[in-house]
């Protein structure tokens, strides 16, 4: 079946520096992929997503590759805020089937 | 404004008294689903309802029951809860018209805590 293997948290930055998550998957077909964010004490919001091969989605900043060849989709972002510190999911979706998600990363950026 | 909403946002309660979480949605979306968040083990699916009337067993559906008789209501009832069903649960749902099933937009999470 699908899965989502993120790195496991927490990453722990200090303002302004470069952030890398990585996130690997194993489906078969064309899944599209997707970042999740949770802030503190909040339900999870869209970061950003890519539905095909080679896309990157990017939104405040972050950005991600839809990489077939070596099955990833990692988050980046070039310089990080305190505003950041969340929780980070990468997750999949087939159609006909429901999001899976990975784990999730905790970040937390110091001022 | 466009929401998923749930009550209650916290809930205590004891081994095999009944209780049901309510999940509500604005936005006309055909998908609905519940999720689980537990430390180490991320989300996992528990049930997801495609439409009115249609609903499918996620990953984690022991335990659980749903129903879709409405297209904005999906509810999440527990008939006998265990201490082992304490956790952060989520509501969330997606629709054909607006940015796809993939993407969902969640509600504000219930925490759940069974003696």
């Amino acid at each position: 079946g699908d899965s989502v293997t993120q790195m496991e948290g927490p990453v722990t930055l200090s303002e302004e520096a470069f952030l890398t998550i990585n996130c690997t998957y194993t489906a078969t077909g064309y899944p599209s992929l997707f970042w999740y964010v949770q802030y503190p004490g909040e339900g999870l919001q869209l970061l950003l997503k890519a539905t095909k091969a080679d896309d990157k989605g990017s939104n405040k900043g972050f950005e991600a590759t839809y990489r077939k060849e070596t099955t990833s989709f990692h988050l980046e972002k070039g310089s990080v805020q305190v505003s950041d510190s969340a929780v980070y999911f990468c997750a999949l979706y087939h159609a006909g089937n429901m999001l899976t998600f990975g784990g999730g990363t905790r970040l937390m950026v110091k001022p | 404004e466009a929401q998923v909403t749930q009550n209650p946002r916290y809930l205590i309660t004891v081994t095999g008294k009944k209780l049901t979480v309510t999940c509500s949605q604005n936005m006309n979306h055909e998908y609905m689903s519940w999720y689980r968040q537990d430390p180490g083990l991320g989300l996992r699916q528990i049930y997801y309802s495609m439409n009115v009337e249609v609903t499918d067993k996620g990953d984690v559906p022991e335990g659980y029951k749903v129903s879709r008789k409405e297209k904005r209501n999906f509810p999440l009832i527990l008939e006998s809860p265990s201490p082992n069903q304490t956790s952060l649960y989520f509501c969330a749902s997606s629709g054909h018209r607006d940015r796809g099933p993939g993407t969902q937009y969640f509600g504000p999470g219930t925490r759940l805590l069974v003696l």
